[in-house]
Order: C-alpha cells, then sequence, then structure tokens
C-alpha cells in the first residue's frame, strides 16, 4: 500500500514569493496534518484537517493558509516567504473522526528552502 | 497549553543493556501520548501510544512505555538495545479534547554502540 505522498520533494524560493505544498493521505484516512520542522527540534503543529474542514491550527501567522479536497488530498500555502520558513514540511494522516487517539502516519516531507 | 519535555538531547546506550528515553507532558484533560522514530533520510514513524488503561504499552520493534499520570511521565523503554535502535526518537501529546493539535518534544536521540 502507497503511504503518505509529498510534493515536491526539494523546493527553492526567494524571499517575498509564494509556494504551495502537496500531500496525499493513505487511502482511508481522512484527516491531514501539517508540521513544520526546523533542524534541532520537533515537529511544530501547523493546521489539522477532517473532511475537509480545519479542525486546529497551530501558532502560526495568516501567511499560512491550507484546505483539503473531496479526495482528502491537501495543500499547504505559504505567502510572502520569510527566511524563516525554510525548514522541512511534514504531512501526516490518519483515520481521524471522533477518534482523537489515531496515530498519524508521516509523508518523507517536503525541503524547503528560501534565500 | 500543551508541552512535551524530552530532557536528554542524547542518550547512549551499549548493544544488549536496557535503554530509557524520558519524556514528560502538561496538557489540559486526559492525555493521549505517542512516540515515534525518525531514521536518517526517512519520514517520522509510529512506535507505540497511551490511550487509556494499562499503563504499559508495547509497541514495535520491541519497545514499550510507562505512562505514569503522577509523574505526568511517558518514557520509552527497551529490554535489549540493538544497533539498529540508533534513530531520533519523539514523544507527543495530544489532548483528549482537542482532535486537531499533536504536540511534539525536540527529540532525543538514541545511540547504541556495538
Amino acid at each position: 500500500d502507497a503511504g503518505v505522498t509529498q510534493s515536491p520533494t526539494h523546493l527553492i524560493k526567494t524571499r517575498g514569493q509564494h509556494v504551495t505544498l502537496r500531500c496525499s493521505p493513505i487511502s482511508g484516512h481522512k484527516s491531514v496534518s501539517w508540521y513544520q520542522q526546523v533542524l534541532g527540534q520537533g515537529p511544530q503543529f501547523i493546521f489539522q484537517y477532517y473532511e475537509k474542514e480545519e479542525r486546529g491550527r497551530g501558532n502560526f501567522p495568516d501567511r499560512f493558509s491550507a484546505r483539503q479536497f473531496p479526495n482528502y488530498s491537501s495543500e499547504l500555502n505559504v505567502n510572502a516567504l520569510l527566511l524563516g520558513d525554510s525548514a522541512l514540511y511534514l504531512c501526516a494522516s490518519s483515520l481521524g473522526g471522533a477518534q482523537f487517539y489515531n496515530e498519524q502516519f508521516f509523508g518523507p516531507g517536503t525541503r524547503l528552502t528560501v534565500l | 497549553a500543551q508541552s512535551v519535555a524530552q530532557p536528554e538531547d542524547q542518550v547512549n546506550v551499549a548493544e544488549g543493556n536496557p535503554l530509557t528515553v524520558k519524556c514528560t507532558y502538561s496538557v489540559s484533560g486526559n492525555p493521549y501520548l505517542f512516540w515515534y522514530v525518525q531514521y536518517p533520510n526517512r519520514g517520522l514513524q509510529f512506535l507505540l501510544k497511551y490511550i487509556t488503561g494499562d499503563n504499559l504499552v508495547k509497541g514495535s520493534y520491541g519497545f514499550e512505555a510507562e505512562f505514569n499520570k503522577s509523574q505526568t511521565s511517558f518514557h520509552l523503554k527497551k529490554p535489549s538495545a540493538l544497533v539498529s535502535d540508533s534513530a531520533l526518537y519523539f514523544c507527543a501529546v495530544r489532548a483528549n479534547t482537542n482532535a486537531g493539535k499533536s504536540t511534539f518534544g525536540d527529540g532525543t536521540t538514541l545511540t547504541v554502540k556495538p
């Protein structure tokens, strides 16, 4: 079975640009979460979506936005990129729903470099 | 606010010896606790979780973790370490009242020497 997939693998942008990261969850999973992981730190929660609705949002500025599509795939958008946005962006899927205790399955991540 | 502390950046053990990777947490309400492992150039992989019930949870690859409510801890353990266990380990917490947000610790690098 295919795991969580993310695209692109690597991305280089300049300050002020916009970026879109994509994620496809495991088949049957209806929840997708996005995390930012800076070197030396644990993943920082950005968003969670379930059934196309936002279920949670972390402490990130409004430049960060996301959405989930009817096929449960998801996009993370970041506007007006800053140097500090350089990080590994992780997508995780889970069964979701009322089962808050479901473990998450992580994709390999998208490495974003902002110059 | 939720938080997770992994007090040791690095843990070194000899192969065959028991290992412990420490985790303490803070959360409002009852916690759901998780351990994940990250191997070099690979994504995070789920190891085990605590939801409710027995305080000792068994997971993948021979790992187990003990939930201690009074000490708000969820330490990861293995009776006999393998060199292949060397990796970066993350503890995470989620409140049972907040489906959306998982909070991760900063990770502990485990090195098992032959």
